[in-house]
């Protein structure tokens, strides 16, 4: 079956890393996507990696991919109050439009 | 710019009362989603549509109808049937071509009066 799991909520201190977490069960998945949600907005892309990509680097967004383990990740370097908001992970498939979206961690920063 | 549009932001409903989400895009895209936002949960897939004319109940479409006479247009409808429909409603699109990332409207906020 299709599903995405990620903690519900993150608290960091400004200028620390924060690392969100997500495990999925379905393997067949193609891309992966990080979002970001700001209070009664929409989702913002922020970044995605393909299946077969361990890492990704963009400026202070880091994405790990371990695919055995059916785990991704998204660090952020150098935490700002600005990235205070809901994350959300989700996995594409090939062949098909769905997407399947984790239920979101709530990160906080404190300044 | 290129964009979502979804209006109204905030949206209330009469008991009764059958209420329409409009969501516009300029980004010529061919597929556009509907979601339903409930607090602390993820999004739920309510329809979705590739082309213009088809589209394609989600996990959650009870309650809800949808039309797509334009490539730019999907607009949702929660009716009556809809018995609990305070949410707030994500309308999504994305291009052609298999693994696009989805991008979102601002989202409208439904209440029940």
């Amino acid at each position: 079956g299709e599903d995405v799991e990620q903690s519900l909520f993150l608290s960091v201190r400004e200028g620390d890393s924060s690392v969100i977490n997500c495990t999925y069960t379905d393997s067949s998945s193609t891309y992966l996507y990080w979002y970001k949600q700001e209070p009664g907005a929409g989702l913002q892309l922020l970044t995605y990696i393909f299946s077969n990509m361990d890492m990704k680097q963009d400026q202070r967004l880091t994405v790990l991919l371990n695919k055995k383990d059916k785990h991704l990740s998204l660090r952020i370097a150098d935490t700002q109050t600005g990235d205070s908001a809901i994350y959300f992970c989700a996995e594409s498939f090939t062949g098909t439009y769905k997407y399947i979206f984790g239920t979101g961690t709530r990160l906080k920063v404190l300044a | 710019d290129g964009g979502i549009t979804q209006s109204p932001k905030y949206l209330f409903r009469k008991e009764g009362q059958n209420v329409t989400l409009s969501c516009e895009q300029n980004l010529n895209h061919d597929a556009m989603y509907w979601y339903r936002q409930d607090p602390g949960q993820g999004l739920r897939l309510i329809y979705y549509s590739q082309i213009v004319n088809d589209f394609q109940k989600g996990d959650i479409a009870e309650g809800y109808s949808v039309s797509r006479e334009k490539k730019e247009s999907f607009p949702l409808t929660v009716t009556s049937a809809q018995k609990n429909p305070t949410a707030f409603y994500l309308c999504a699109s994305r291009d052609r071509g298999e693994n696009q990332p989805q991008h979102f409207g601002d989202g409208t906020r439904l209440s029940i009066l």
